[in-house]
């Protein structure tokens, strides 16, 4: 099995601040890799797949990249909407993995 | 416009079989590339992948749990079931199913989730 670590697991961030979360991967791949994002109560919704392909609706300050081991979400200015838990998947090999979970605060 | 919604029972006691059914619109489980996919996330814990069953009647489990699970389709019903066997207190979680889409690989619209618990 992959095993898919993100980091950090808690990040506190403010308004307006340029938000990065990492996913590292225990073997290399070349982008099958896909961002959720999940809030209190509900069903995760997809923000990249690809690990750098954003999904249609979802607004431009989100962004992806990396291939290998070493995959990072960007969020490039926080929304109040965007408070919520993120996490990483891979999708390069059965069985499909995530990484713990990726929790953003308000500071 | 995709939709897929689990239903099943939300209480099962340990050692008994819990059946889940997603039933789903806005797409065909014939169409190349489309498969269901079956997810669950104990509360507060991470996200853990089950299953797959792709449009070609191909099926993928989580190896470990692959001796519990048996995934199959209803094409006239536009269902997908999931059957697991030997329920636990462990296995108390939200259930979702969500839709594989082709081009991006993965799921991209997922149930709203059934809470299972496990308890006698």
């Amino acid at each position: 099995d992959i095993q898919m670590t993100q980091s950090p697991s808690t990040l506190s961030a403010s308004v307006g601040d340029r938000v990065t979360i990492t996913c590292r991967a225990s073997q290399s791949f070349s982008r099958w890799l896909a961002w959720y994002q999940q809030k209190p109560g509900k069903a995760p919704k997809l923000l990249i797949y690809k690990a750098s392909s954003l999904e249609s609706g979802v607004p431009s300050r989100f962004s992806g990249s990396g291939s290998g081991t070493e995959f990072t979400l960007t969020i490039s200015s926080l929304q109040p909407d965007d408070f919520a838990t993120y996490y990483c998947q891979q999708y390069n090999s059965y069985p499909w993995t995530f990484g713990q979970g990726t929790k953003v605060e308000i500071k | 416009q995709i939709t897929l919604k689990e239903s099943g029972p939300t209480l099962v006691k340990p050692t008994q079989t819990l059946t889940l059914t997603c039933t789903f619109s806005g797409f065909s489980l014939s169409t190349s590339g489309v498969g269901v996919g079956w997810i669950r996330q104990p509360p507060g814990k991470a996200l853990e992948w089950l299953a797959l069953f792709y449009w070609d009647d191909d099926r993928r489990y989580s190896p470990s749990l692959k001796s519990r699970l048996t995934i199959t389709k209803d094409t006239s019903k536009n269902q997908v079931v999931l059957t697991m066997t030997n329920m636990d207190p462990v296995d108390t979680a939200t259930y979702y199913c969500a839709h594989r889409e082709p081009a991006a690989g993965t799921l991209d619209y997922w149930g709203q989730g059934t809470l299972v618990t496990v308890s006698s």
